[in-house]
């Protein structure tokens, strides 16, 4: 069964703190994404890869940063993490450009305190 | 305006009713149109999928196309609780890496 797999589903941090969420695919897939879902604002992207060590900004890219070293691994980052940051997490990832859907990871609920 | 606008809902219907869940969309460049279902506390699953305009069925949902009226349906006979989830639509274009999507509609189908 091919997975998308994050790392943790809940977590808590302090604020100000550096934050790291991890990203793995089984499926030899080109394209990860970032994404935060809150409600009532559906899915927000904010970084995505379409290669090994290349990124480019989403729509709310402030804040974070992402790190794709190797093809099945994409690691966003919260440089100081703040309270405005909590949310629902997911990553995703596809074979091709838009033309395939994604497959999406359970989500990490991070929360800022 | 969003390139993408979907019914947040809730919207609650009882078991075995037919459901429709709707989007509409501006940009004339979209090519490939997705439904997801996503469950409470999980991340979406791609439900069907459908290259420009038409319909496509798969058991108990069908999704319908009209490029003309840059409008899609999802349509899921004989509904169940099992169905209660929120229906995000999802769409690209042919050059683009990402998808554009809609808020999702949260739908409650009471038994």
């Amino acid at each position: 069964d091919v997975k998308v797999t994050q790392s943790s589903r809940y977590l808590v941090k302090r604020t100000g703190e550096k934050v790291f969420l991890e990203c793995v695919q089984d499926m030899d897939h080109e394209n990860m994404f970032w994404y935060r879902q809150d409600p009532g604002l559906g899915l927000r992207l904010i970084y995505f890869s379409y290669d090994v060590k290349m990124k480019e900004k989403g729509d709310i890219p402030e804040g974070y940063s992402v790190s794709r070293e190797k093809k099945e691994r994409f690691s966003l980052i919260l440089e100081s993490a703040s309270t405005n940051q909590t949310s629902m997490y997911l990553c995703a990832s596809n074979k091709d450009r838009g033309i395939y859907g994604y497959t999406f990871g359970s989500g990490t609920r991070l929360t800022v305190v | 305006q969003k390139e993408v606008e979907q019914d947040p809902g809730p919207l609650s219907v009882p078991e075995g009713a037919i459901v429709s869940l709707n989007c509409t969309y501006s940009n004339s460049a979209f090519q490939y149109f997705m439904w997801y279902r996503q469950y409470s506390r999980k991340g979406p699953e791609l439900l069907m999928y459908t290259y420009s305009s038409g319909n496509k069925e798969d058991g108990r949902f069908t999704a319908q196309v009209d490029k003309s009226s840059k409008y899609i349906s999802l349509f899921i006979r004989d509904s169940q609780p099992s169905d209660s989830a929120t229906y995000l639509c999802a769409m690209s274009g042919v050059s683009n890496y990402q998808l554009i999507w809609g808020a999702g509609t949260k739908l409650i189908i009471k038994p």
